[in-house]
């Protein structure tokens, strides 16, 4: 069975700081991933996706995210964060074989210190 | 473009009694999901409609849960009994056609107090 896992519960990280939270998951076949992402008070919402080509993808508001096919891995970095992205972080990852069936992880609360 | 639309915001309910929840997907999409999310977790599919055909329904607890989406447009999502378990937020979502989940459109949830 698909599962997903998401090494850091909760980050508190200090304004202009960089950001990697890890993400790896279990599906030997071809997947989608996503990172979406839920600021306070406001819905789930796609941060960006990766489905084929270029490994490294970027997404919005300056993130980007890495697929490492041979780790299992879809990290997502920021280089400098700002207090405005405090918000708890989703990854998730479809198998190809599954369309629309998302299994996500456990979350990151992301707090970012003015 | 108006977004998915859930209600209501919030329930309150006593255990073994039963709640419904209701979904507007936005207009177009085809595929229909409706996902818990238990406080500290990240969401979990329940059931899975594409048009007015269940598609995943592996993790619904059928026991107690169901959900119909009559028309393939709107959708219900009930339980019956509830159990203190059964507190979190109910997220019902919805994707265009096209597949692959290239963009899954989330509402703003229920959050379900089971006292």
């Amino acid at each position: 069975a698909q599962s997903v896992s998401q090494h850091n519960h909760h980050v508190i990280l200090s304004e202009a700081a960089s950001l990697e939270l890890g993400c790896n998951y279990s599906y030997g076949g071809t997947v989608n991933l996503f990172w979406y992402v839920q600021y306070p008070g406001q819905h789930l919402q796609l941060l960006l996706k990766y489905f084929s080509g270029d490994p490294l993808v970027k997404g919005i508001k300056g993130f980007e995210a890495e697929f490492i096919k041979s780790k299992f891995s879809f990290n997502l970095r920021k280089p400098s964060v700002q207090w405005s992205d405090t918000a708890e972080y989703f990854c998730a990852v479809n198998a190809i074989s599954n369309t629309g069936k998302l299994i996500f992880g456990q979350g990151t609360t992301l707090q970012v210190k003015p | 473009e108006a977004g998915v639309a859930q209600s209501p915001r919030y329930k309150i309910i006593e255990k073994r009694q039963s709640v419904a929840f209701w979904c507007n997907p936005i207009s177009g999409h085809a595929t229909l999901y409706w996902y818990q999310q238990i406080l500290g977790q990240g969401p979990k599919l329940l059931i899975q409609f594409q048009n007015n055909g269940v598609v995943d329904d592996s993790q619904l607890p059928k026991d107690r849960f169901s959900a119909e989406r009559l028309k393939g447009v709107d959708s219900t999502l009930k339980i019956q009994p509830a159990k203190l378990e059964d507190s979190a937020v109910y997220l019902c979502a919805s994707s265009p056609p096209l597949g692959r989940s290239e963009k899954l459109f989330f509402g703003s949830g229920t959050q379900l107090s089971v006292l």
